[in-house]
């Protein structure tokens, strides 16, 4: 799987849009890009995925450039409970494969 | 949650005892994975399951077994405790919606003394 590069913390203020980059430069054609975050001592919660094209769901939105080889998570308006750190994988689609973690960002949304 | 649950939720025990946790789901899914969170890190994945009685190793599979005999169940067992194993244990099971998404269970935290 791709290597992944975030920023280890972001700020924002609550009601705002956060922006939250991912490198990965090495990324194959036949990898995806995946948003999973994680809430102190809760389990990582899936967000939002995609291929190529631009993705939107009730959580997010992800937007990946053309070459592939960057996104970026956008929350439109974030609250205190957006609080958590945000893990940018990359990996193929083969069937179950496994997530390979890195750092994340630590996300702080203030009031 | 999609239906998955973890026992114990905390587990205090000592150097040297064997330990079972278990991951239980409710929908039949054929994929389960463990992972482990150490403070401060990413999730590092343990061992992991394609079926019943089908498991393979992860990057951090040295000092823990796995058993798969129903497909709603998944443990990891220490054979025998040390103090670097004192972390959180997270199971999850991958789901098919084009592609697969992974969900996690709540998570168990074990201390090792």
């Amino acid at each position: 799987d791709a290597k992944t590069t975030q920023p280890t913390s972001m700020d924002c203020a609550e009601g705002r849009a956060a922006n939250l980059p991912c490198n990965h430069s090495t990324i194959s054609g036949n990898e995806y890009v995946y948003w999973y975050r994680q809430i102190h001592s809760q389990g990582p919660q899936y967000i939002i995925h995609g291929l190529k094209n631009n993705e939107t769901n009730e959580m997010a939105s992800l937007i990946i450039t053309e070459d592939r080889k960057s996104s970026t998570l956008i929350l439109p308006h974030a609250t205190l409970r957006d609080t958590a750190v945000y893990y940018c994988i990359v990996r193929e689609e083969t069937s179950g494969s496994r997530l390979t973690f890195g750092e994340g960002t630590q996300l702080t949304v203030n009031p | 949650d999609a239906g998955i649950t973890q026992s114990p939720r905390h587990k205090v025990t000592e150097t040297g005892t064997p330990v079972t946790l278990r991951c239980h789901q409710t929908e039949n899914h054929r994929y389960m994975y463990w992972y482990r969170q150490d403070p401060g890190h990413g999730l590092r994945l343990i061992h992991y399951s394609y079926g019943v009685k089908d498991t393979d190793k992860g990057e951090v599979s040295d000092g823990y077994s796995v058993s798969r005999s129903k497909t709603e169940d998944f443990l990891l067992t220490l054979e025998s405790a040390t103090s670097s194993q004192t972390s959180v244990y997270f199971c999850a099971i991958s789901v098919w919606t084009g592609p697969y998404e992974q969900y996690f269970g709540p998570g168990t935290r074990l201390t090792v003394t």
